[in-house]
């Protein structure tokens, strides 16, 4: 079974503080994503990364950054929270895209972190 | 417009109902079909592709129709345990899945 573990379930930080969220994949995917989920937004891309120091822009790129030093790794960072940066942030994992209709894989999840900023 | 939309629901059946919920997309483009399901305040899980021919697992089953661009899933005998949040996600043949807000499906005794 794929594991994808992300460092903490609850998050309290202050507004101006640097946050570091760290997640960790177990089966050796090429993709790792951040998203993250607000109440009638759903889920909403943040970043995404391909492969080691690779990432590209989601959605909403605004206010973060991301680092992917090793595979299993892929950080997001929260370069000066903000109160409208409190959320629900998942990461997930997947295997590269073939190209094949057949072949989009399915991304696997954390179990979030619910960071709040005051 | 957003890109795939769903009926945020609820939808309130009995259990042993079957239940429907549709899905639209708006980009012809789009090539792969999921649907997840996500427990309240748990991480998203795949549930099951759709396929052209439509698939089926189980209670559930999943159609695609391109002409009209939505994708259905139907779940038949619903049990308490159903009771979730299903998204219906997309993809345009990249590795970036593209997640409507979901329908909440709550199943009563």
């Amino acid at each position: 079974d794929v594991k994808v573990t992300q460092s903490s379930r609850y998050l309290v930080k202050r507004t101006g503080e640097k946050v570091f969220l760290e997640c960790v994949q177990d089966m050796d995917h090429e993709n790792m994503f951040w998203y993250r989920q607000d109440p009638g937004l759903g889920l909403r891309l943040i970043y995404f990364s391909y492969d080691v120091k690779m990432k590209e822009k989601g959605d909403i790129p605004e206010g973060y950054s991301v680092s992917r030093e090793k595979k299993e790794r892929f950080s997001l960072i929260l370069e000066s929270a903000s109160t409208n940066q409190t959320s629900m942030y998942l990461c997930a994992s997947s295997l590269l895209f073939a190209g094949d209709v057949y072949s989009n894989q399915p991304q696997h999840f954390g179990d979030g972190t619910r960071l709040s900023i005051l | 417009r957003k890109e795939v939309e769903q009926d945020p629901g609820p939808f309130n059946v009995p259990e042993g109902a079957t239940v429907a919920f549709n899905c639209t997309y708006s980009n012809s483009a789009s090539q792969s079909f999921f649907w997840y399901r996500q427990d309240c305040r748990k991480e998203p899980k795949l549930l099951m592709s759709v396929y052209s021919s439509g698939n089926e697992d189980g209670r559930f089953t999943a159609q695609l129709n391109r002409a009209s661009q939505y994708i259905s899933l139907l779940i038949r005998d619903s049990k308490l345990s159903d009771s979730a949040t299903y998204l219906c996600v997309v993809s345009y043949n990249t590795d970036k899945l593209i997640f409507g807000t979901g329908t909440r499906l709550q199943v009563f005794p």
